[in-house]
């Protein structure tokens, strides 16, 4: 079982609709980020949490340390949006990333 | 540049080669990671780097692999004797000192044929 799960592994939306991706980690952390990888590979980092919620635009990201579990939001979606995305937990005491497998997301026109 | 800076974007090599991936990070960040991601997989920790020296290596497969950063900026990933599982995307990322948000490079596709 991986340490860090993200689910749905796929997920097709229609332009505009509301999206959950979750990510679920069995390790303690210091802190966990949400990670979004065009094709082509290039990794860009949305957000890094250590507890709460943060919301940048569109994207709303929250984290409940007690449940070991995150989810990103996106709303009113858009074909712009058609990524993967990960969720990356940090050991505490450590500078190491544990990724998650990612949830590829395909937002229609 | 503003950004993580790797070379080549794409690699191909014959099995047994020797290859060199680089790394630029972003001017002043002292910790270095390396990363590999094979296909539909999530990146896999190789090595981080903090300054000039490996603070953590754990992640290497095997002595093929080894990674260098001698003036605590550039950074070159070295695999010998290459084979075909080599084949993946390898990603380095650069991040500032303290609890902040690391920032990623494009990724050198690498082709072991």
């Amino acid at each position: 079982k991986n340490e860090v799960e993200q689910s749905p592994q796929n997920l097709t939306a229609q332009e505009g609709e509301f999206i959950t991706i979750n990510c679920s980690y069995s390790v303690g952390i210091s802190a966990l980020h949400w990670l979004q990888q065009h094709p082509g590979g290039g990794i860009v980092s949305l957000f890094m949490l250590s507890s709460g919620k943060k919301k940048h635009g569109r994207l709303i990201a929250t984290i409940n340390i007690q449940e070991k579990h995150s989810s990103l939001h996106i709303t009113a979606s858009h074909p712009r949006d058609s990524a993967v995305y990960i969720c990356a937990v940090r050991l505490p005491g450590t500078y190491k990333y544990i990724f998650g497998t990612g949830t590829r997301l395909k937002v229609l026109a | 540049g503003a950004g993580v800076s790797q070379t080549p974007s794409n690699k191909v090599t014959e099995k047994g080669k020797y290859v060199e991936l680089r790394c630029d990070p972003i001017s002043g960040h002292t910790a270095l990671y390396w990363y590999r991601q094979s296909l539909g997989q999530g990146p896999e920790f190789l090595i981080y780097f903090q300054g000039t020296g490996a603070a953590d290596d754990s992640g290497l497969p095997n002595d093929r692999f080894f990674a260098v950063r001698p003036e605590g900026s550039v950074s070159t990933l070295k695999i010998q004797r290459t084979e075909r599982g080599d084949s993946a995307v390898y990603l380095c990322a650069s991040r500032p000192d303290g609890n902040t948000e690391a920032f990623f490079g494009q990724g050198t596709r690498l082709t072991v044929v």
